[in-house]
């Protein structure tokens, strides 16, 4: 079955940096794009990135354009989100999702990761 | 940001039908993007509910149904029951600068 577990998070100084990582099993990795998505506190889903299968384009929302990069590890199954000079109004709960590519939405999500910007 | 519209929070007694909207606009659900939905049990990860605007991913009761229409879209719940007591969200695709992947504001659905 798919499973995609996050992990990675944790408090960090506003101005820091953080690197997530999402390990993926239960499918062929390769064959598909993957995405971040995240919750901040009490609020609603925001879209943050995406990878294409092949690692060969990646996409990301403006609000974290310039400062977060996403990447993956085929041989590792897992997909990497850097994030750079990091905000208070980036903690969030993280979440990974598999892409389905067909209609574009997310068919499989990790149970997220919690990352908290705060001095 | 959200570029998706619902309302804050619908409510409904066990056995009652509750629906919740999802508007959108020309760039999003407009242009013919499909509109999906998410639940969110309390303190869970969202999961899969309806993709393609009406299809149910196996597993999911045919008592949650969806529909899109123009520049909106709607989830209906029929026979309401108190595992059905979580938030809502729809998705789309959307083609201005903001963002590729757009999700509704969110729906809490309570069960009385």
């Amino acid at each position: 079955q798919v499973q995609l577990v996050e992990s990675g998070g944790g408090v960090v100084q506003p101005g820091r940096s953080l690197r997530l990582s999402c390990a993926a099993s239960g499918f062929t990795f390769s064959n598909f794009a993957m995405h971040w998505v995240r919750q901040a506190p009490g609020k609603g889903l925001e879209w943050v990135a995406l990878i294409w299968y092949d690692g060969s384009k990646t996409y990301y929302a403006d609000s974290v354009k310039g400062r977060f990069t996403i990447s993956r590890d085929s041989s590792k199954y897992t997909v990497f989100l850097q994030m750079n000079t990091l905000r208070a109004e980036d903690t969030a709960v993280y979440y990974c999702a598999r892409d389905e590519p067909s209609l574009s939405f997310f068919d499989y999500w990790g149970p997220g990761t919690l990352v908290t910007v705060s001095s | 940001q959200s570029v998706l519209t619902q309302p804050p929070s619908v409510s409904g007694a066990p056995g009652q039908r509750v629906t919740i909207s999802c508007t959108g606009s020309s760039s999003n659900i407009g242009t013919g993007y499909d509109v999906h939905w998410y639940q969110q049990l309390p303190g869970t990860a969202p999961k899969l509910l309806i993709y393609g605007n009406n299809n149910r991913p196996s597993g999911v009761p045919d008592r949650f149904s969806g529909s899109r229409s123009g520049t909106s879209a709607s989830l209906a719940i029929t026979g309401l029951q108190a595992e059905d007591e979580a938030d809502y969200y729809c998705q789309s695709y959307d083609t201005s600068l903001s963002g590729l992947y757009v999700f509704g504001t969110g729906t809490k659905v309570t069960v009385l």
